[in-house]
């Protein structure tokens, strides 16, 4: 059964850090693009960034470019977005999805709050 | 503001036939194919149809798909009141490397 946990969500000062985990399991990790989509508290959904199978080519929605970086570690079976200079309108549920375009499995997402 | 546009909300009673409707243009739903989610709340969302109208093992046959050049719809046929979700359209968009997503339609069991 394939399975994607995320963790790392939290609350976080305007301009400040955090990093997203994803462990994936039930399936071959490096055998798939994976993609980070996040839905905002007005439930719209948007696509966050994705990373190619072997870490080599990322692509990042406009409002994130410059502050939030895609990487995997296929070792672990592991996804990360490490999100700088975050703002209000990044407050978000984050989920990890497996693949690049059907989106086929996605995790039950992890809850990032911006807010002073 | 959302790239593909979708009805803000649909109903229908059990039994019925309803219809969500998904609108983009040539660089997203005019050159890919386009999939829908299902989104019951505290769940994670799920992929219930794929490449226009092919759908996952496991999803029931009531729920079919299709697209027409720039559009697409989904039809959920002998609704059931478990159907009462948010659907969202999506496809990917050549322009910017990634999925672009409807604002998606809550449906409404009456």
């Amino acid at each position: 059964e394939v399975q994607l946990v995320e963790s790392g969500g939290g609350l976080v000062q305007p301009g400040g850090s955090l990093r997203l985990s994803c462990v994936g399991s039930g399936f071959r990790f490096n055998d798939f693009w994976m993609t980070w989509v996040r839905q905002t508290p007005g439930k719209r959904l948007e696509w966050v960034a994705n990373i190619d199978r072997d870490g080599s080519d990322k692509y990042y929605v406009d409002s994130v470019k410059g502050r939030f970086t895609i990487s995997r570690d296929n070792a672990k079976n592991s996804l990360y977005l490490q999100m700088d200079s975050l703002r209000a309108d990044d407050t978000a549920v984050y989920y990890c999805v497996r693949d690049r375009y059907t989106l086929g499995f996605w995790g039950q997402g992890t809850l990032v709050t911006v807010s002073s | 503001q959302s790239v593909l546009t979708q009805p803000p909300s649909a109903s229908g009673t059990p039994g019925q036939r309803v219809t969500i409707s998904c609108s983009g243009s040539s660089s997203n739903i005019g050159s890919n194919t386009v999939n829908w989610y299902q989104h019951l709340r505290g769940t994670a969302p799920k992929h219930i149809i794929h490449a226009n109208s092919q759908r996952p093992s496991g999803v029931p046959d009531r729920f079919s798909g299709s697209k027409s050049g720039t559009s697409a719809s989904l039809a959920i046929s002998g609704l059931q009141s478990e159907d009462e979700a948010d659907y969202y359209c999506a496809t990917y968009d050549d322009r910017v490397n990634g999925v672009v997503f409807g604002g998606g339609t809550k449906l409404t069991v009456l």
